[in-house]
């Protein structure tokens, strides 16, 4: 069983929409929760990172997190066909400087 | 540009040969880390150094050998690989955490990479 799930996708929104991106987790004790954007033969960049349940904004992206349901998303407004590429989400397992990575959703932006 | 620098960017290499890949940064991380990535595959963890010692090995085997030789550097020697090793691999570091937990503080930056072909 995956630790951490997403939806592999390809998730195809308009430009200017809002996209919608899911991740779920196994392990309930997990304290961190990070969201990688991955373009095509590059290396993942961090986005957003979120550790309390809520919501956390950062200019047109807001991570989610909700720990009982241990599921955490990301939000990204008006959306532009740059933001077109592989979201990763990575949680922190607790054992001991370990990211675990979802297999990642590739998001498509079409003008 | 990215702060944590992987040379060489591509490597083609024969099963018999003797590589390295090398890692560099100079943001006073304190842990470093080798992760494999396959195409359209999440990266997944090899090796942590933690203040210079391996402090994960995730059952890699032997024909890749990690070396950290300062706080600043981390090598992953290659030998006698095959072709399903063929990958992206990807260095990255953070600041170690004392409770195996991520914060703000110390999340983890990546290298661009070394693309890896084994013939």
């Amino acid at each position: 069983q995956k630790e951490v799930e997403q939806n592999s996708g390809p998730l195809s929104v308009p430009e200017g929409a809002i996209a919608s991106l899911n991740c779920t987790y196994s392990d309930r004790v997990s304290q961190s929760f990070f969201w990688y954007r991955q373009y095509s033969g590059k290396s993942p960049e961090l986005i957003m990172s979120i550790y309390s349940n809520g919501d956390k904004e950062d200019g047109r992206f807001t991570a989610q997190l909700n720990k009982a349901s241990q599921y955490v998303s990301l939000l990204i407004r008006d959306s532009q066909p740059s933001d077109s590429a592989t979201y990763l989400c990575a949680v922190n397992n607790n054992a001991g400087n370990m990211l675990t990575f979802g297999g990642g959703t590739r998001l498509m932006v079409k003008p | 540009d990215t702060e944590v620098t992987q040379t060489p960017k591509h490597l083609v290499m024969g099963m018999t040969n003797k590589k390295s890949l090398k890692c560099e940064q100079h943001m006073g991380h304190r842990a470093m880390y080798w992760y494999k990535q396959k195409a359209k595959k999440p990266p997944e963890l090899m090796f942590v150094y933690s203040y210079e010692k391996l402090s994960i090995n995730e059952s890699v085997p032997s024909r890749f050998s990690p070396e950290c030789p300062n706080s600043s550097l981390l090598n992953l020697h290659l030998h006698a690989l095959q072709p399903e090793d063929s990958a992206l691999y990807l260095c990255a570091s953070s600041q170690p955490t004392g409770t195996g937990v991520f914060t703000g503080a110390n999340v983890l930056t990546f290298g661009a990479g070394s693309r890896l072909t084994v013939l």
